[in-house]
């Protein structure tokens, strides 16, 4: 099985700040790769796919990078909306014709 | 607009079983793979069960395997997890996902979420 790795476990940022997340794959993954916020008691909500693609509708400040086992998200300037947990998701299954996902453990992203 | 609404949590004992339904609207659901992603309180996301469009693919997380069943009726446009012989370890909030995919050669990611449900096991 694919383990998924995140670092930081929390960060603590303040307004404005450029923050980066860490994910790694046990295994090479390509770019199989999405990126979910979540806020406390509501569901997580898509930010990237495909490692570095954008959902509609999330601020371009939000970016996806990596491919093979190493992948980073970045804020590039940290609003008030933007403290909740992240979590890495990567569904090599797709290339594989297997069916099986694995998140990352989260990065909670505080108030300094 | 996309909507999962997630029902049939509750509080159980140990070893009883729970059916949780997930009822969809909004987008064309034959179409798309679905999965169950639970979350223990205060913990991160675990994945649980996945079916394609047809339910003709299915997989499940080995915490699960044996213990839960995925279906779905696409007349009525509603995702089932039938839960047995439930443990402690059950204990979360059970999501509905949709996947961008259909399923029909593996999965990709979850582009809508629902709320969610809570189970607990306890005696």
């Amino acid at each position: 099985d694919i383990q998924m790795t995140q670092s930081p476990s929390t960060l603590s940022a303040s307004v404005g700040d450029r923050v980066s997340i860490t994910c790694r794959a046990s295994q090479t993954i390509s770019n199989w790769l999405a990126w979910y916020q979540q806020k406390p008691g509501k569901a997580p909500n898509l930010l990237i796919y495909d490692a570095s693609t954008l959902e509609s509708g999330v601020p371009s400040r939000f970016s996806g990078s990596g491919s093979g086992t190493e992948f980073t998200l970045t804020i590039s300037s940290l609003q008030p909306d933007d403290f909740a947990t992240y979590y890495c998701q990567q569904y090599k299954s797709y290339s594989s014709n297997s069916y099986s996902w694995t998140f990352g453990q989260g990065t909670k992203v505080e108030i300094k | 607009q996309v909507h999962l609404v997630e029902s049939g949590g509750g509080v159980v004992q140990p070893g009883r079983s729970l059916r949780l339904s997930c009822a969809a609207s909004g987008f064309t659901f034959r179409s798309y793979a679905m999965h169950w992603v639970r979350q223990a309180p205060g913990k991160g996301l675990e994945w649980v069960a996945v079916t394609s469009y047809d339910e003709s693919n299915k997989n499940y997380a080995e915490s699960v395997k044996g213990r839960f069943t995925i279906t779905r009726d696409n007349s009525k446009s509603t995702l089932f997890l039938q839960m047995d012989r439930l443990r402690a370890e059950d204990t979360a909030v059970y999501h509905c996902v949709r996947d961008r995919t259909s399923g029909l050669v593996g999965t990709t990611w979850g582009d809508s979420w629902g709320q969610g449900t809570l189970v607990t096991v306890s005696s």
